[in-house]
């Protein structure tokens, strides 16, 4: 049962240091999603990828953080120079749909990468 | 703050009895997705409902969509200490390229 897989599961930075969170989405998907879970706080959109192409980058801060999904590999999330701030757990989830040609919307989430700034 | 609206936030009951959490918003909802997390893991998807007025069950659960497609509702049946976990709903707006909107989510306990 190959679902979407994120790693590292833990991942702890310095601040200052620049952390990459990977995510391979289910076999057959072509879209994903990253969602930033704050300690108390829900689950927050952060930006919506196709291979190759960002579509929806509304929910990502405008500085430091960045996402790709190339045409091979994994898709990646960056963030520069982390901040205390920046601690919280990092979920993607990926589709088999483009959003817009069907209102029966299915995502599937990973394990999570959950980051620690000290 | 929540575009949707859970309630409770946390409940607390014992096996054998049931339970409700609702989600309700202001906004309408092209479609509703109920998941259910456990600590230190994902959200694993329940169910996704679309049309206003759905009805949808599985096993005990039973998941409904208001005629408005404003708001939801999880009933559990009998519940069981394998209920026990995190309940979050989330709806996708139209035009929004499918991007979830969760809420808060509600802490469900089931003790023996």
């Amino acid at each position: 049962n190959a679902g979407v897989m994120q790693n590292p599961r833990h991942l702890v930075r310095r601040r200052g240091q620049e952390a990459r969170l990977r995510c391979s989405p289910m076999k057959g998907h072509s879209h994903v999603y990253w969602y930033r879970q704050l300690p108390e706080e829900g689950l927050k959109f952060m930006v919506y990828l196709q291979k190759e192409n960002s579509i929806d980058e509304s929910g990502m801060p405008k500085e430091r953080f960045s996402a790709e999904f190339p045409k091979e590999g994994p898709s990646i999330l960056r963030i520069q120079q982390v901040v205390r701030g920046d601690s919280a757990a990092y979920f993607c989830a990926s589709s088999t749909l483009p959003a817009r040609l069907t209102t029966s919307y299915e995502q599937y989430f990973g394990p999570g990468t959950r980051l620690t700034v000290t | 703050t929540q575009l949707l609206e859970q309630s409770p936030q946390f409940l607390s009951i014992q096996e054998g009895e049931n339970l409700t959490v609702y989600c309700n918003s202001s906004s309408v909802f092209s479609s509703l997705q109920w998941y259910r997390q456990e600590p230190g893991e994902g959200p694993v998807l329940l169910v996704t409902v679309v049309t206003g007025g759905e009805v949808k069950k599985l096993k005990r659960l039973t998941f409904q969509f208001g005629d408005a497609r404003k708001d939801s509702s999880l009933h559990i049946t009998a519940a069981q200490p394998g209920d026990t976990g995190l309940y979050l709903c989330a709806g996708v707006l139209n035009d929004s390229w499918g991007k979830l909107q969760f809420g808060a989510g509600t802490q469900v306990v089931v003790t023996p």
